[in-house]
């Protein structure tokens, strides 16, 4: 059974940083992608970075330069490392498996999903 | 910003056939696969068609998705009371290189 779980969430002040990890189990981990997807309070789902198996790294516009994606196989977890925090990045925040090694063609299994907000 | 336009609200009553489109554009929904998603009231999505009109193991077959040109469309026939959720269309856009969700559409069993 696919298992993924988010931690690493909370409280921060704008400016400040968080490192989310995803623990995974219950798949090939090194064999697939891995996304994560965010959703901010009564909003839709967003998109914020994927990894491909062999580490090609995709990033939505709106975290480019701020988040960075990571995986240690060795672990089976991949990582969302979130600097400059800001207000409009409160959302829930998914670890999604990818259907494949690339990235391109989505995610079937999701976590739970790990709060972080942003706030003074 | 959302690529991906889906409406806003769907409703049936029980038994019923309900359909949502999802509306983009020649480097996502006209170059890639779509998938959709099902969210329940306070849950994580859950996959229910995926390479635009195939059912994941488990998925009713009241689910059923096409595509075409630049649109996709997800349809439920027989709806049921546990339907009612939250439906989100996806694909890879090429030109921003990286997943688009659709704008999502709340269905609503009367």
């Amino acid at each position: 059974e696919v298992q993924l779980l988010e931690s690493g969430g909370g409280l921060v002040k704008p400016g400040g940083s968080l490192r989310l990890s995803c623990a995974a189990s219950g798949f090939m981990f090194n064999s697939y992608a891995m996304t994560w997807v965010r959703q901010a309070p009564g909003e839709g789902l967003e998109w914020v970075s994927s990894i491909s198996s062999s580490e090609t790294i995709y990033y939505a516009d709106s975290v480019k330069g701020r988040f960075t994606i990571s995986r240690d196989n060795s672990k089976n977890t991949v990582y969302l490392q979130m600097n400059s925090l800001r207000a409009e990045d409160t959302a829930i925040y998914y670890c999604a498996k990818g259907r494949m090694t690339t990235a391109w063609l989505g995610v079937d299994y999701w976590g739970q999903g790990t709060l972080v907000t942003v706030s003074s | 910003q959302s690529v991906l336009t889906q409406p806003p609200s769907a409703s049936g009553t029980p038994g019923q056939s309900v359909s949502i489109s999802c509306s983009g554009g020649s480097t996502n929904i006209g170059a890639n696969t779509v998938n959709w998603y099902q969210q329940l009231p306070g849950t994580a999505p859950k996959l229910l068609i995926d390479s635009s009109n195939q059912r994941p193991s488990g998925v009713p077959d009241r689910f059923s998705g096409s595509r075409s040109g630049t649109s996709a469309s997800l349809a439920i026939s027989g709806l049921q009371s546990e339907d009612e959720a939250d439906y989100y269309c996806a694909a890879w856009d090429d030109s921003l290189n990286g997943c688009v969700f659709g704008t999502g559409t709340k269905v609503t069993v009367l």
